[in-house]
């Protein structure tokens, strides 16, 4: 099994930057994914990280540790749409790459 | 590129019907699709994970004969709930990966736009 976790809620400053962390325990580790969900949508996919380091996208960046078992995704210039629901997940080999789900970080950005 | 299409998005019945759900993957061939549930403000579950041709494999506690799951074709996986109740209403939501989305080197699962089951 894998335990995920993450914070249950954030609230952050519109302008500013946010760090969202995520732990996972797991034998099969096949990459780490953030997706961001809106109330009653469908997740989109934000960033991926298989090998340790930090990866950028724009104002979202996704940073990995595998020997830790620790990511991050980080939020800079925030929005006010950026308030949603961040999830962290991570596939694993073992269950035919099916992507675990930790339980979401709701961020909420205020003016 | 990469598009998974679920149908229906809303669905409202009565206590008893059964519910089909569909989930495309309109422009790569889908070999593995997997399906997952939500309640309101919880993560997305796991329910199963669907291989083309061959038996969903079910996760712990998911009813195989109450959630059937066909994915007969590269492109179609169902989901039917049988017997629908009340506490079956959620969010269910399918993902598609396949050798052109590049499960092997980390591409990521695409998703559908989910369908809200409601059971009166």
């Amino acid at each position: 099994g894998q335990n995920i976790d993450q914070p249950t809620e954030m609230t952050a400053t519109e302008g500013a930057i946010v760090q969202i962390n995520c732990t996972y325990q797991t034998s099969g580790f096949n990459g780490l994914f953030w997706y961001q969900q809106h109330a009653g949508e469908a997740p989109t996919f934000l960033s991926y990280n298989v090998l340790d380091g930090l990866e950028e996208k724009g104002r979202f960046s996704s940073f990995l540790s595998r020997s830790k078992g620790y990511s991050y995704l980080l939020l800079k210039e925030l929005q006010m749409k950026d308030s949603a629901s961040y999830l962290c997940a991570v596939r694993d080999r073992r269950s035919g790459y099916a992507l675990n789900f930790g339980k979401g970080t709701s961020l909420l950005v205020t003016p | 590129g990469a598009v998974v299409s679920q149908h229906p998005s809303r669905v409202i019945c009565k206590s008893g019907t059964s519910v089909k759900i569909e989930c495309r993957s309109l422009d790569f061939q889908a070999t593995t699709m997997f399906w997952y549930r939500q309640f309101p403000k919880k993560s997305l579950m796991l329910m199963a994970t669907s291989n083309e041709g061959s038996k969903a494999t079910y996760e712990q506690g998911v009813e195989k004969d109450k959630f059937l799951i066909n994915h007969a074709s590269l492109t179609l996986s169902t989901l039917t709930v049988t017997s629908a109740h009340p506490e079956d209403s959620s969010f269910y939501i399918c993902s598609a990966t396949g050798p052109e989305t590049g499960t092997a080197i980390g591409q990521p699962q695409h998703f559908g736009d989910g369908t809200r089951l409601s059971i009166l």
